[in-house]
């Protein structure tokens, strides 16, 4: 079955270094979402990309869509201390809904 | 105020009884999900419904049962065939506005299950 792996499974960075996380599928994916659940929170949604190659900006926060489809990447450039959480990128196969999560990168940032 | 909801937020459970977990949405969403979330742990797909009277087993389906008899509507049953459910579980709710387009899921606060 489809399966979604992201890498590292944990950061520690220093406020103010730059962070991080990628998402490989197995199979090919109709788009990808990214969210954030802050501790003891639920997942909230950051963005989607759905396009091969799409390359997608919210202020410090950066994501790519691979030209495959197949894997992704957030980059946050600066991190605060208000980035602290666990980041996970969801994809669904093609003609399907079935969301399945990544396994998600815990960041931690240090003042 | 639009959005999930789930119900109970903390629920005990012991061991060999069923308990059902609530989830309601006024958002007019197609889509319903069940996460299960392990401390630590990312989330896995239990059962999702693209539509109303259908549903599909996830990835760990097995030990759970949902319905899916109202548009608005998706509680989970975690029977005593699972053998380890303590967890914190999540349910979702997306537009099902096609499979080659973004269906941003919303998520529920959640429900805390310990099982005593």
């Amino acid at each position: 079955g489809q399966q979604v792996m992201q890498i590292p499974q944990y950061q520690h960075v220093q406020e103010g270094e730059d962070f991080t996380t990628y998402c490989n599928s197995s199979t090919t994916l109709s788009n990808i979402q990214w969210y954030k659940q802050r501790p003891g929170g639920h997942p909230v949604f950051l963005i989607q990309l759905v396009k091969s190659g799409e390359v997608k900006k919210q202020k410090r926060l950066t994501f790519q869509f691979g030209e495959a489809k197949k894997n992704s990447s957030l980059h946050i450039t600066a991190t605060q201390t208000t980035d602290v959480g666990t980041y996970f990128c969801a994809g669904a196969g093609m003609g399907t809904y079935k969301y399945i999560f990544g396994t998600g990168t815990r960041l931690k940032v240090l003042a | 105020d639009g959005g999930i909801t789930q119900s109970p937020k903390y629920l005990f459970r012991k061991e060999g009884q069923n308990v059902t977990l609530s989830c309601e949405q006024n958002l007019n969403h197609d889509a319903m999900y069940w996460y299960r979330q392990d401390p630590g742990q990312g989330l896995r797909l239990i059962y999702y419904s693209q539509i109303v009277n259908d549903f599909q087993k996830g990835d760990i389906a097995e030990g759970y049962s949902v319905s899916r008899e109202k548009k608005e509507s998706f509680p989970l049953t975690v029977t005593s065939a699972q053998k380890n459910p303590t967890a914190f579980y999540l349910c979702a709710s997306s537009i099902a506005a096609g499979t080659n387009s973004g269906n941003t899921i919303y998520f529920g606060e959640g429900s805390w299950l310990t099982v005593v």
